[in-house]
């Protein structure tokens, strides 16, 4: 049974950047991609990026290019999403998501961590 | 404002059927298959139909999803309380960059 922990909430100042984790176990998580979707307080879902099976390149929404970044720790099957230059904007709940197969649809998601910007 | 156009609300009483539409173009829902999900309050997405019309292990055959051209519907039969839940459409783009579009999403209400 796969599983995704992420790591804990975080409150950051505008203007900062965060990292949030997402280690995954069970099954053979290095075979398929990673997303990362967020939903803000009140609002639907929205994907940030994602990086490709195998711990690949990342691919990120439009909206996000050159704030964005996902990383991968292939010895402890973690991936990690990291953004920079946070507003108010950016206060949501990030949620990691695993790709169930070619057709791209998310099988297995992280339980959230929510990211609160506030000064 | 999302591309996947889907109505904000939907409702119906226990034991009918309600449909949720999901509405693209081409380079989304007319080229890649749909995805749906519920969540509950407070709770993680979670994966209802997958490939336009496959259910994963686990979830009731009450559920069932269609998609014709740049639209697609998700159907629920039988409805029952528990049913009440936030509902989202899902689909990558071929236009944008292979980007995973999401439908606003749909506040089912059990009456």
């Amino acid at each position: 049974q796969v599983q995704l922990v992420q790591s804990g909430a975080e409150v950051k100042k505008p203007g900062s950047s965060v990292k949030v984790s997402c280690k995954a176990s069970g099954g053979a998580i290095s075979s398929h991609g990673i997303s990362w979707v967020r939903q803000a307080p009140g609002q639907g879902l929205e994907w940030v990026g994602g990086i490709s099976p195998g711990f690949g390149p990342g691919m990120y929404a439009q909206k996000f290019q050159g704030r964005v970044t996902l990383s991968a720790d292939r010895s402890t099957s973690t991936v990690y999403v990291h953004l920079s230059s946070l507003t108010s904007d950016d206060t949501a709940v990030y949620y990691c998501a695993k790709e169930g197969g070619a057709t791209g649809e998310f099988d297995y998601w992280g339980q959230g961590t929510l990211v609160t910007v506030s000064s | 404002q999302s591309v996947l156009s889907q109505p904000p609300s939907a409702s119906g009483t226990p034991g009918q059927r309600v449909a949720i539409s999901c509405s693209g173009g081409i380079s989304n829902i007319g080229s890649n298959s749909v995805s749906w999900y519920q969540q509950l309050p407070g709770s993680a997405p979670k994966l209802l139909i997958y490939r336009n019309n496959l259910r994963p292990s686990g979830v009731p055959d009450r559920f069932s999803g269609s998609k014709s051209g740049t639209s697609a519907s998700l159907a629920i039969s039988g409805l029952r309380s528990e049913d009440e839940a936030e509902y989202y459409c899902a689909a990558w783009d071929d236009n944008l960059s292979g980007s995973v579009l999401f439908g606003g999403g749909t506040k089912l209400t059990v009456l």
